[in-house]
Parts: structure tokens; sequence; C-alpha cells
């Protein structure tokens, strides 16, 4: 069966500090994959997603960015952390169509 | 542009009462249709879908969802509420990128 594992769960750091989310995916091949931010109070923001090893494409300008070093690996990167980007993260994978998407248990990240 | 609408960012039931969450979409909206559910600091767990055949799809914990073409809508349905159903609710739809209704927030009361 197909798993999705995404971390760490939690996350506090300071402003201007680096970034690195990860998410992998088990159990299938070339899966699209996606990140999804959830901000207080507010519904799901699509930030990137990818349909294959080193494709990204970016939903909304930001100082965040994506990479997809392997077929089942999926980053989320900033160089430098604003408060504005705290938030739920949220790492997603699909085998496209109807298919929907399954979720990993998401990042709580806290920008201090 | 696809869109997909909840009406109602809460909705507050007693429970062993009806829970309707209302959605309905945007025509342009790929005929794929799901609904989500997310407990707090969780991920988003599919609760039913639908793509083609029967109009009328079952899920999990008792939930079902109605699609009306002819009226744009997909609306979540359970007869009877549970406290354990108390959570936030998406309404989503599309295909390899998929358009999230800004969620309902379900209580369930004593």
């Amino acid at each position: 069966s197909q798993t999705i594992h995404q971390w760490p769960a939690t996350l506090v750091q300071p402003v201007g500090s680096p970034l690195s989310l990860e998410c992998t995916v088990e159990g299938t091949s070339n899966p699209n994959l996606y990140w999804y931010r959830q901000a207080a109070g507010r519904g799901l923001q699509l930030l990137f997603y990818s349909v294959g090893i080193g494709q990204i494409s970016s939903e909304v300008p930001q100082n965040l960015s994506a990479s997809r070093p392997q077929d089942r690996q999926f980053i989320l990167s900033s160089k430098k952390l604003l408060l504005s980007d705290s938030g739920f993260y949220l790492c997603a994978w699909s085998a496209g169509g109807g298919y929907g998407y399954t979720f990993g248990s998401g990042t709580r990240l806290t920008v201090v | 542009a696809q869109s997909v609408t909840q009406l109602g960012s809460h909705v507050s039931v007693s429970e062993g009462a009806l829970v309707l969450l209302r959605c309905n979409y945007s025509s342009s909206v790929p005929p794929y249709l799901f609904w989500y559910v997310q407990y707090p600091n969780q991920g988003l767990q599919l609760l039913l879908k639908y793509t083609t055949g029967a109009t009328l799809v079952k899920g999990i914990n008792g939930f079902e969802a109605e699609f009306k073409k002819s009226e744009t809508s997909f609306h979540l349905t359970k007869p009877s509420a549970h406290m354990s159903d108390a959570a936030e609710y998406f309404c989503v739809g599309g295909g390899n990128k998929l358009t999230f209704g800004t969620g309902t927030q379900l209580k369930v009361e004593l």
C-alpha cells in the first residue's frame, strides 16, 4: 500500500533562518506531489506541485522554493524565513485524475 | 476560473441530529469531487469521492454525498451526528490540480 511521510511534525524557527521540510512517498511510482500551506483560520493554499523529477510549478510567488531530487521525494525550502511563513504545511500525493489526494500528517511551522 | 464554495464556515448541530454541509462548484470544475475531513493538527483524510457512476456516494464514518449536476452541488450529509464528527470539512473539486473550498467547521453539541 502507499504511504506518505512528512517531517518534522512541529518546528520553531527564528526569522531569517533557513527551512527544509521533507516529504516522501512509498509504494507508488511517478506520483504527482504537492505542497500546501494552511494559515490559521484560512483554507488551503497550493504552493507547489510536481508531476516528475525536477519539474516544479509554483502557484504563489514568495520566498519559498521546492525541489524534487528523486521520484518520491519532495522538499520545501526557504533561505530566510519570514514571520508570515508561519502555518501548517501539508504534503500530498496523487495518481492524478479522480484518485484524489493522500495527505501527509503536516508540519506546524512557527517563525518567531 | 474554477471555484468550490462551501456555504457556512461554521455549522453547529446537536448530537444525534442530521448533519448537512453544503458545497457548490463552478461548472468549470472537472466532475471529480471529494470531501475531506481534518482533525486538529492533522492532515486531511478522504471521506468520500465522486468520479463517475452513481451520484450518491457513501463514505467512511456514515457520511454520504450526492452529486447533482443540475444544481452544481455536492452536499455532505450524515443522518445522526456523533461527538467524534467535530472537525473541519473541506469540499474539493478537480483533477490533477484540486480546488479547495474554504472549509466548514462542524461543532457537535450535547
